[in-house]
C-alpha cells in the first residue's frame, strides 16, 4: 500500500517569513495530493490540493508543488501571519483511498 | 445545512461499554470514511464505505463496526470500549478520487 511520509513534524517561524513543508510517497499511482489544515480543536480543512498532471498551483499565499519523478510534494506559504499556526497535513490518493502524512505543527511567532 | 455531521460531540463512557457515533451527509458523496484522531494528532483510517460497500479495512479491532444503512450514512459501532480507544473520531465523505469533507469530529474519553 501507500506509504506517506511527512516533515518536518513541527515548524516555528516569525510572521512575515515562509514556511515548507514536505511529503514523500511510495506508490506512482497515486494522482492526487490534498493538502489540510487542522486549527485547535477544529475538523481538518482543505487549503489547497495537486494533481498528478499539475507540477505546481497556487493560491495567494499558499502554493503546492509536485516532483511526480521523484514521489515528492511540498507546501510552500509566504508571508506567515499568526493565523497561519495550526498542524498541517498531506495526503496521497487513488480513487477511493487516501493515505494522510503524520501531520507538521507550525507555530507562526509574532 | 450542515454538510458533514456527527453526533454526538462529546462521549464520557466507562470501561465495557457499548457505544455508537452517528454520521451523516447531504452532499450526495459515494464514499465515507470513519478516522481515528490521537494525541498525537495522527489521523488513521479505519473504514471507508463505497455505495454501502466495505472497501477499506485498516486492521482494526473488531470490536468496531462500521453501518451504513444508506448512501447519505455511515454510523461507527464500538464494543467492549478500553481506555485506549479514546481519541477523537471524524467522519468524512467524498466523491470518488476528490477531496474529503470532514465532520466536526466526535471527542470519546474512556474512563
Amino acid at each position: 500500500g501507500e506509504n506517506v511520509e511527512q516533515h518536518p513534524s513541527t515548524l516555528s517561524v516569525q510572521e512575515g517569513d515562509s514556511a515548507v513543508i514536505k511529503c514523500t510517497y511510495s506508490d506512482s499511482a497515486s494522482n492526487y495530493f490534498p493538502w489540510y489544515k487542522q486549527e485547535l480543536g477544529k475538523r481538518p480543512q482543505l487549503i489547497i490540493d495537486i494533481r498528478s498532471n499539475v507540477g505546481e498551483k497556487k493560491d495567494q499565499r499558499i502554493a503546492v508543488t509536485l516532483n511526480k519523478t521523484a514521489k515528492h510534494f511540498s507546501l510552500h506559504i509566504t508571508e506567515t501571519q499568526p493565523e497561519d499556526s495550526a498542524v498541517y497535513f498531506c495526503a496521497a490518493s487513488k480513487g477511493n483511498q487516501f493515505y494522510f502524512g503524520t501531520g507538521t505543527s507550525l507555530t507562526v511567532i509574532p | 445545512d450542515t454538510a458533514v455531521s456527527q453526533t454526538p460531540k462529546y462521549l464520557v463512557t466507562q470501561m465495557g461499554n457499548d457505544k455508537s457515533i452517528k454520521c451523516e451527509q447531504n452532499l450526495g458523496h459515494d464514499t465515507m470514511y470513519w478516522y481515528k484522531q490521537d494525541s498525537k494528532k495522527f489521523l488513521k483510517i479505519m473504514f471507508s464505505y463505497n455505495n454501502k460497500e466495505l472497501i477499506i479495512n485498516e486492521t482494526v479491532p473488531n470490536r468496531f463496526s462500521p453501518k451504513s444503512p444508506d448512501k447519505a450514512h455511515l454510523n461507527l459501532h464500538i464494543n467492549s470500549l478500553e481506555l485506549g480507544d479514546s481519541a477523537v473520531y471524524f467522519c468524512a465523505s467524498s466523491p470518488r478520487g476528490e477531496t474529503q469533507y470532514f465532520g466536526p469530529g466526535t471527542r470519546l474519553l474512556v474512563l
